[in-house]
């Protein structure tokens, strides 16, 4: 166990619906990372934050939103949901914003769109 | 954004064999780490490591930052090793930029 839990493990759902993944950080961890990964664009930052603030984006699309509530949990929404979506997400937590920190990451939410 | 690159793509051993895995990046980083995505997709870190050698078991890292490179080293690898191995680094911001990975595979 990393200490990131991220529920659930796996999701099906059909095209068009919205679906909501959670990550718990490591305990003491203050940022939070989104990833996906998929067969074609490998592992892909989506998002950042640190302390309930958004830090930085990556290649997130518009269909996407996230946030980090007060007690450091994160929530990846994902509506409009397409086949391309399909994919494994990832949540990461590290001690602090910044370059000098290991990163951990959750099991991941192995989503498929049908 | 920083380039990273990784060599091989795809390496087959033999349990008992020794291996080494190359990450070449692009320009100068702070942050440099090592994962293993063990074939249930788990993603597992095994080094942070920007500069200098690790040891941790049968592995083994070293990152030459001033030649931009880094090195995983596995001996008498396993059939457990099996996976693909990540390299990464922190790009601008704070976030890991991935390399496309090396698979492993060790037969018994």
């Amino acid at each position: 166990d990393s200490g990131v839990t991220q529920t659930p493990k796996h999701l099906i759902t059909a095209t068009g619906q919205r679906v909501t993944l959670r990550c718990s950080p490591r305990s003491g961890d203050l940022s939070v990372y989104w990833y996906q990964q998929s067969l074609d664009q490998g592992l892909q930052f989506l998002i950042q934050y640190y302390n309930g603030e958004e830090r930085a984006k990556g290649n997130i699309l518009e269909r996407f939103s996230a946030q980090q509530f007060p007690d450091l949990h994160s929530e990846l929404n994902l509506s409009s949901l397409e086949l391309g979506d399909s994919a494994l997400y990832f949540c990461a937590s590290s001690v602090a914003m910044g370059a000098n920190y290991g990163y951990t990451f959750g099991s991941g939410t192995r989503l498929t769109v049908v | 954004g920083i380039q990273v690159e990784q060599s091989p793509p795809d390496l087959i051993l033999q349990e008992g064999a020794n291996s080494t895995l190359r990450c070449n990046f692009s320009d100068s980083v702070n942050n440099l780490q090592w994962f293993h995505q063990n074939p249930w997709g788990q993603l597992i870190n095994l080094f942070y490591i920007p500069s200098g050698t690790k040891q941790n078991g049968r592995l083994s890292a070293t990152t030459v930052a001033t030649e931009r490179y880094s090195l995983l080293y596995i001996s008498s690898s396993q059939t457990t090793d099996s996976g693909v191995y990540f390299c990464a680094v922190v790009d601008s911001g704070y976030a890991l930029n991935f390399g496309k990975g090396t698979s492993l595979l060790v037969t018994p």
